[in-house]
């Protein structure tokens, strides 16, 4: 059964410092890996989607990568902003089973960036 | 843009009665989702549709039931609400083809007293 574990729960860092989210997973047989992000009390937005082919993806100050042999994934953010304090999730999608199959998330890491 | 609503933002309702929380989504998307997020627990989902009249339970179907009468339209139903599904509830959509991306509805804040 898929596992994601996104560690540490949460993160305090100062404004302006570059930072790197770690998501990973036990099963590498997916068919791609999305982040999203999640601010208190609201819905889910999805940030950036990686193919399993593919090794990165990158959208303004974010930037995902993946290492699908080694069950990991990173989500980079630059100069980093306090509008950037949310909680952040990783989910991933398995092999087989088509359109149908279901997603597996992270718990997320709600990060705080102090101004 | 895509966009996913759901019907209501903050709903109270009493024990025993039945609630009915819906969705609608404009992308013409063959999947939607019901999830449930709880503090500590992360999201579960309750039930997926992949199809009109298509349904597959999730991870924690009982208590719940739903309806896909028309694409864009997906219901989810609590037969006699129990204080023990006060949660957020998350809507989702995505596409049937390869991308598969899910998009998610701003939620819905249920208590049950």
């Amino acid at each position: 059964k898929q596992e994601v574990t996104q560690i540490p729960a949460a993160l305090s860092v100062p404004e302006g410092e570059n930072l790197v989210l770690n998501c990973s997973f036990t099963d590498s047989a997916i068919y791609n890996l999305q982040w999203f992000r999640q601010d208190p009390g609201k819905g889910l937005t999805s940030l950036l989607l990686i193919q399993s082919s593919q090794r990165e993806q990158t959208s303004g100050r974010l930037n995902a990568s993946l290492d699908k042999s080694s069950g990991r994934s990173t989500l980079y953010i630059a100069a980093s902003q306090p509008g950037d304090s949310a909680t952040y999730l990783c989910a991933v999608r398995p092999k087989g089973g088509g359109a149908n199959s279901k997603l597996t998330f992270g718990k997320g890491i709600t990060l705080s960036v102090r101004p | 843009d895509v966009k996913v609503t759901q019907s209501s933002r903050y709903l109270v309702k009493r024990t025993g009665e039945k609630v009915f929380l819906e969705c609608v989504q404009d992308m013409d998307h063959e999947n939607m989702f019901w999830y449930r997020q709880d503090p500590g627990l992360g999201l579960r989902l309750i039930y997926f549709s992949y199809d009109v009249k298509m349904k597959e339970k999730g991870d924690i179907p009982e208590g719940y039931s739903v309806s896909r009468e028309k694409k864009e339209r997906f219901s989810l139903i609590l037969e006699s609400a129990s204080t023990n599904q006060t949660s957020m509830y998350l809507c989702a959509s995505s596409s049937g083809g390869q991308v598969y991306e899910q998009y998610f509805g701003p939620g819905t804040r249920l208590t049950v007293t």
